[in-house]
C-alpha cells in the first residue's frame, strides 16, 4: 500500500528564519511527487509537481527536491504570509489516477 | 475567471437524508476529482472522472453516489447521509491525471 509521511506535524520559525519540510513516500512506482499550501478554510493550492530523483523547483522562497524515498520543501528566509499547511501527495504507475496525500505540515510564521 | 466552484459552501443535515454537493468548473477540464478531509487522515479520494460519462472508485466510495452528464459538472450525492460522513468536501479538476486544482471546499455536519 502506498504510504506518505510528513514530518514535522506542526512547525514554528521566527521570521527569516530558513527551515525544511520533510515528506517521505513508500509507493511502488511513483509517477510524480505534488507539494500544495492550503490556508485555513481553504482548497489546496498546487505548488509543485516533482517527476525524477535530483529535480528541483523553485518558486518564490519554497524550493522542492526529490530523492527516490523523500521529499523536502526548502523555506528560505519565510514572511509571515507564508504560513499554511503544506502538503505533499504522490501518484504512482499502479494507482491510476488516485493521489495518495500525508497529512500536512503546518507552518507558522511568527513576525 | 471563476476556475472551479462549489455549492453549497456549508451544509446541515440530519442523518438518514439525502444531500448532493456540486461542482463546477470553467477551465473544460477532462478530469474531475471528490476528496474529503479529515483530521488525522489528510485527503482521501472518493471517486473521480475521467470524462463526461465515465466514473471511477477512489479510496472511500462505500455512501456516495456520483454522476458526470456534462464536462463542467461533477455533482457528489449522499444518498443517506451518516454521521461518519461529517468532514470537509473538496471537488478539484485537472486536464491531465497529475497537476489537479482545488475548489474551495464545502463543509458538511450530518447531526
Amino acid at each position: 500500500e502506498d504510504q506518505v509521511t510528513q514530518s514535522p506535524e506542526a512547525l514554528r520559525l521566527q521570521e527569516g528564519e530558513s527551515s525544511s519540510l520533510n515528506c517521505s513516500y513508500t509507493v511502488s512506482g511513483l509517477r510524480g511527487l505534488f507539494w500544495y499550501r492550503q490556508d485555513p478554510g481553504k482548497g489546496p493550492e498546487f505548488l509543485f509537481t516533482l517527476y525524477s530523483a535530483g529535480e528541483e523547483k523553485e518558486k518564490e522562497r519554497l524550493k522542492a527536491t526529490l530523492t527516490k524515498k523523500e521529499s523536502f520543501l526548502h523555506i528560505t528566509a519565510p514572511k509571515p504570509e507564508d504560513s499554511a499547511t503544506y502538503l505533499c501527495a504522490v501518484r504512482t504507475n499502479f494507482g491510476n489516477e488516485k493521489l495518495t496525500f500525508g497529512t500536512g505540515t503546518r507552518l507558522t510564521i511568527i513576525p | 475567471d471563476a476556475g472551479i466552484t462549489q455549492s453549497p459552501r456549508y451544509k446541515i443535515t440530519e442523518t438518514g437524508r439525502q444531500v448532493t454537493l456540486m461542482c463546477h468548473q470553467t477551465w473544460s477540464h477532462s478530469y474531475m476529482f471528490w476528496y474529503r478531509q479529515d483530521l488525522g487522515h489528510g485527503l482521501r479520494l472518493i471517486y473521480y472522472s475521467a470524462a463526461a460519462d465515465i466514473t471511477d472508485k477512489g479510496e472511500v466510495p462505500d455512501g456516495y453516489v456520483v454522476s458526470r452528464s456534462k464536462t463542467e459538472n461533477f455533482p457528489l450525492t449522499l444518498e443517506s447521509a451518516t454521521r461518519s460522513q461529517t468532514s470537509v468536501y473538496f471537488c478539484a479538476s485537472s486536464e491531465s491525471p497529475d497537476t489537479q486544482y482545488f475548489g474551495p471546499g464545502t463543509r458538511l455536519t450530518v447531526l
